[in-house]
């Protein structure tokens, strides 16, 4: 158990519509990290968040957006859903920088969104 | 940017070595890391190596890194059937008071009893 949780653990809906995903990261970590991963396209960087700020984007679609809230919790909005926006949705989250400590990443076990 | 690259599969029969490899490109790099993905779980941090070492060895593992050629390597020893899982190669660069890491694709270990 890594110590972050995802809700749900699985999805189902139909094109067209809005979900959102909900990550809570470890206790005391300050970066989020929300990663797509589907067959075809393997492990993609969607976007970090560092003490409520947005710190890094990836491959984030526009009809995809994030925050992350005071208590450090993390959402994952997805709308006009599309057949291939089904994949696995994975969170992360990892500690303070701090320099000279390798710094790992603590994963969620995913939210699987199948949109039919 | 920064790009990390592996190949998708590796088939290995149990007992031999699997040695999986990965390239990136960020000279920056501070940290490497290998992350294992088990069927229907997250990813989890398998070892890691600094970016001034050559070696790290952990007991089955080892961690080849040829910074000159950017490129990474994990031999596995005696591979089991459990080794069977999605190997990610990742690298962490440091950047603006905050890191940032950069997987690659994933390779997809498969070992044949």
């Amino acid at each position: 158990d890594s110590g972050v949780t995802q809700t749900p653990k699985h999805l189902i809906t139909a094109t067209g519509q809005r979900v959102t995903l909900r990550c809570s990261p470890r206790s005391g970590d300050l970066s989020v990290y929300w990663y797509q991963q589907s067959l075809d396209q393997g492990l993609q960087f969607l976007i970090q968040y560092y003490n409520g700020e947005e710190r890094a984007k990836g491959n984030i679609l526009e009809r995809f957006s994030a925050q992350q809230f005071p208590d450090l919790h993390s959402e994952l909005n997805l709308s006009s859903l599309e057949l291939g926006d089904s994949a696995l949705y994975f969170c992360a989250s990892s500690p303070r920088l701090t320099s000279g400590v390798p710094y790992e990443q603590y994963f969620g076990p995913g939210t699987r969104l199948t949109v039919t | 940017g920064e790009d990390v690259e592996q190949s998708l599969f590796l088939s290995v029969r149990e007992g031999d070595s699997s040695v999986i490899n990965c390239t990136y490109t960020d000279s920056s790099s501070t940290y490497l890391y290998w992350y294992k993905q088990e069927p229907g779980a997250g990813l989890q941090l398998l070892t890691y190596i600094f970016s001034n070492m050559d070696m790290k060895q952990d007991q089955r593992l080892t961690v080849l890194l040829n910074k000159k050629d950017k490129h990474l390597s994990l031999r596995i020893a005696d591979t089991q059937t459990g080794d069977s899982a999605i190997y990610f190669c990742a690298e962490r660069g440091d950047s603006g008071g905050y890191q940032k890491v950069t997987f690659g694709i994933g390779t997809k270990l498969q070992v044949i009893p």
